[in-house]
């Protein structure tokens, strides 16, 4: 119950294309679920996040869109370019109570130019 | 400084050997991660502390793991006569997790290379 599922684990996309990447939960107590990106070399670095209170939060080309019902939420880059090319983690917590974090397995997004 | 620091960050060990990978976290966060990943993979769960709580060792993958939170701030991942299968990159995680954003902060990580 305590575990997020994510796919595809990777995805090539041409330049411009529509990346979309999923996660599906169990724990109906999640109240927080952030993306993460990393690049080669690095650790992995917040890069947006919703609450369940919405359906869908955008900044820039970067979209979640939330289904509350389905319990599952996805992370959308439009106009995807090769720099994008990173590997995604989704996520989930509870942010009261000290609950620790649950991290998807993460996908590997490839952005052919 | 600004954020989560590990030391070392490349660690050449002989198999057999002991080491310890050291992580300072955002002064003033309670919440603490240690995960471990191989290359191209995800990320494994090791070890979580929050404030004075017991820590979450559920992730520990054998008895050789350990990790010691000292005052609530510095943390050190200690692994015993380290097996090849050891190699990777050990990531340390900060969080403040008792305010309303549980963003968790990654350090860049110790590579870590049993030989």
């Amino acid at each position: 119950q305590q575990q997020v599922k994510q796919s595809p684990q990777s995805l090539i996309v041409q330049k411009g294309g529509i990346s979309i990447i999923n996660c599906a939960y169990e724990n109906t107590a999640f109240d927080y679920f952030p993306w993460y990106q990393q690049f080669p070399g690095k650790g992995p670095a917040l890069l947006i996040a919703i609450r369940p209170d919405v359906s869908e939060k955008k900044e820039g080309r970067f979209t979640i869109s939330f289904n509350k019902s389905a319990k599952q939420f996805s992370l959308h880059i439009m106009d995807s370019q090769p720099g994008d090319s990173a590997t995604y983690f989704c996520a989930a917590s509870i942010s009261s109570g000290g609950f620790k974090t649950i991290f998807g397995a993460g996908t590997r997004l490839f952005v052919k130019a | 400084g600004a954020g989560v620091s590990q030391s070392p960050s490349n660690k050449v060990t002989e198999k057999g050997k002991d080491v310890e990978l050291r992580c300072d976290p955002i002064s003033g966060h309670t919440a603490l991660y240690w995960y471990r990943q191989s290359l191209g993979q995800g990320l494994e769960f090791l070890i979580y502390f929050q404030g004075n709580s017991a820590p979450d060792k559920s992730g520990l993958p054998s008895d050789r793991f350990s990790a010691e939170r000292t005052g609530g701030s510095v943390s050190t991942l200690t692994i015993q006569r380290t097996q090849q299968e050891d190699s990777a990159v050990y990531l340390c995680a900060s969080s403040p997790q008792y305010e309303v954003n549980t963003e968790a902060f990654f350090g860049q990580g110790t590579r870590l290379t049993v030989v």
